[in-house]
């Protein structure tokens, strides 16, 4: 049981290139998110999913694309990296919603430079 | 979802009980107080979470006001590994997202 996967661990890109963080789960958990945290700062959450399917943005969504074709892969595309979006990227999954039971189950991140 | 207010950062000797106040003062009757902590650089991990009751687990206990408006996370013997960011969150129940605030930066101290 490996619980949420993120890849790739570390990444740098250039301003203007795209790339996709990928995320998946063996747990079979509906819900999905990804957050992004930036240097000394809380998370803020970039896009989230209730299933497969089923999508919605979260507080800072601009730039950033998901999709949720299975249940277990939730991936985070970058349209056109900037320098802005240097941040460490987390994914989480809960079986459902993160207000019941054990809430989420976080992946050990994202670390992404955009030079 | 109601917003926390949490003191930015304090220190507590190893070995005794640190306590980690939360203010939820607009909570509403059908959200929950969830705590997370993240330690240094890794994805923040689940801790405990309450309605109205006060709950132990092998981790901590959590302490909430009758009035529920403020709650506390008590780690009954702190040590080392125990410095990290905690991050108390309420909820609605079967809500779709969690937003985190600042957090309370802990660091236990030998």
């Amino acid at each position: 049981n490996a619980g949420v996967t993120q890849t790739p661990k570390f990444q740098v890109l250039k301003t203007g290139q795209s790339m996709t963080l990928q995320c998946a789960q063996d747990m079979n958990h509906e819900y999905m998110s990804w957050y992004r945290q930036d240097p000394g700062m809380g998370l803020r959450l970039i896009h989230y999913s209730v299933g497969a399917g089923i999508t919605d943005q979260g507080e800072v969504p601009n730039g950033y694309n998901v999709s949720r074709s299975t249940t277990e892969d939730f991936p985070l595309r970058l349209l056109s990296a900037a320098p802005s979006q240097t941040s460490v990227y987390f994914c989480a999954s809960s079986y459902s919603s993160p207000a019941t039971g054990y809430g989420y189950t976080f992946g050990s991140g994202t670390r992404l430079t955009v030079v | 979802d109601a917003k926390t207010t949490q003191p930015p950062s304090m220190d507590c000797a190893e070995g005794r009980a640190a306590n980690l106040p939360c203010n939820h003062s607009t909570i509403s009757g059908n959200e929950y107080v969830y705590w997370y902590r993240q330690i240094h650089s890794q994805g923040p991990q689940y801790i405990i979470h309450g309605l109205k009751n006060n709950e132990t687990n092998e981790m901590a206990s959590l302490i909430i006001t009758e009035d529920r408006k403020s709650s506390t996370l008590i780690l009954p013997h702190a040590t080392l590994r125990d410095t990290a960011v905690y991050y108390c969150i309420v909820v609605k129940a079967a809500g779709n997202k969690l937003t985190f605030g600042g957090g309370t930066r802990v660091l236990v101290k030998p």
